[in-house]
C-alpha cells in the first residue's frame, strides 16, 4: 500500500489479556519502529528493527512486550498480561533507510479495562 | 540521557505567525525532525534539519542552531487546519532512532 498500515485501529481488552498487534510498513522499508503515545505526549521509543533483525528493545517496558518481524515486511507487537497503565495508541513507523525520512501509521489505540 | 523540551501549548490568532521553540540535551546528535500531529491521526513530517541555519518551505520553516542545542517551527499566515500538535525530535546515536518532545499544542482561533 502506499502508507504505513496498522491494525486493529483500536482494541478494547480486559486487564490480564493478551494483546497483539499489526504494522504492515511501506514495501521495501528497511526500518520498523514502535512508538508508546500516552494522551497528551510525545511518542516514546519501544522498539526498532533493520528487516527482521531487532536493533533495539532498550525500550520495551517490560518483559509482558514482545516484538517480531520474521520476515522484514510486517512486525507484530504483542503484550501480554496487559495491564492498564498499558492503555495508549502504539505508533509504527517505517523508512527506506536509517535517516531517509519516517512514515508513521494511524496507530492503534489500545484501551485496557 | 535525552532531554527535549518544547512549550506544552501555544495560542495564535488566524493569519499570524507564531514560533515553537525546541532545545534539547542529547548524547549524540544527527538530525532533528518537525512533526505535525492532528489529534486521533498519524504524525506526518514537515522538515528535516541537520545544519545549522533555517529551511523554508512554504508557509513553514524549521531553523536549527547545533551549537546551542535549539531549534523552532515557524509558521506563517496561520490558517485554522494548523491546529494541531507539533513534536520535536532529534535523532543520535549510530542507530538513528529519533527521540521525541512531548509536543506543542498549537491552538489557532479566528
Amino acid at each position: 500500500g502506499a502508507g504505513v498500515s496498522q491494525s486493529p485501529r483500536y482494541k478494547v481488552a480486559k486487564r490480564g489479556q493478551d494483546v497483539a498487534l499489526r504494522c504492515d510498513p511501506i514495501s521495501g522499508h528497511v526500518s520498523l519502529f514502535w512508538y508508546q503515545q500516552a494522551l497528551g505526549q510525545g511518542p516514546e521509543f519501544l522498539t526498532y528493527f533493520q528487516n527482521e533483525a531487532q536493533l533495539d528493545k532498550s525500550g520495551l517496558p517490560s518483559d509482558r512486550f514482545f516484538a517480531e518481524r520474521p520476515e522484514g515486511s510486517v512486525s507484530t507487537l504483542k503484550i501480554q498480561r496487559t495491564q492498564q497503565e498499558d492503555s495508549a495508541v502504539y505508533l509504527c513507523a517505517s523508512s527506506l533507510e536509517d535517516n531517509y525520512g519516517y512514515t508513521f501509521g494511524s496507530g492503534t489505540r489500545l484501551t485496557v479495562v | 540521557g535525552q532531554n527535549i523540551d518544547q512549550p506544552t501549548e501555544m495560542t495564535a490568532t488566524e493569519g499570524a505567525i507564531v514560533q515553537i521553540n525546541c532545545t534539547y540535551q542529547t548524547s549524540g546528535f544527527n538530525g532533528l525532525f518537525w512533526y505535525q500531529q492532528h489529534a486521533g491521526e498519524a504524525p506526518t513530517f514537515l522538515s528535516y534539519n541537520v545544519l545549522d541555519g533555517l529551511e523554508e518551505k512554504g508557509r513553514f520553516s524549521s531553523f536549527l542552531s547545533r551549537s546551542k542545542g535549539y531549534s523552532y517551527l515557524l509558521l506563517k499566515e496561520l490558517q485554522m487546519k494548523d491546529s494541531a500538535s507539533y513534536l520535536c525530535a532529534v535523532e543520535t546515536g549510530g542507530s538513528y532512532i529519533p527521540t521525541f518532545g512531548r509536543g506543542t499544542s498549537l491552538i489557532v482561533h479566528p
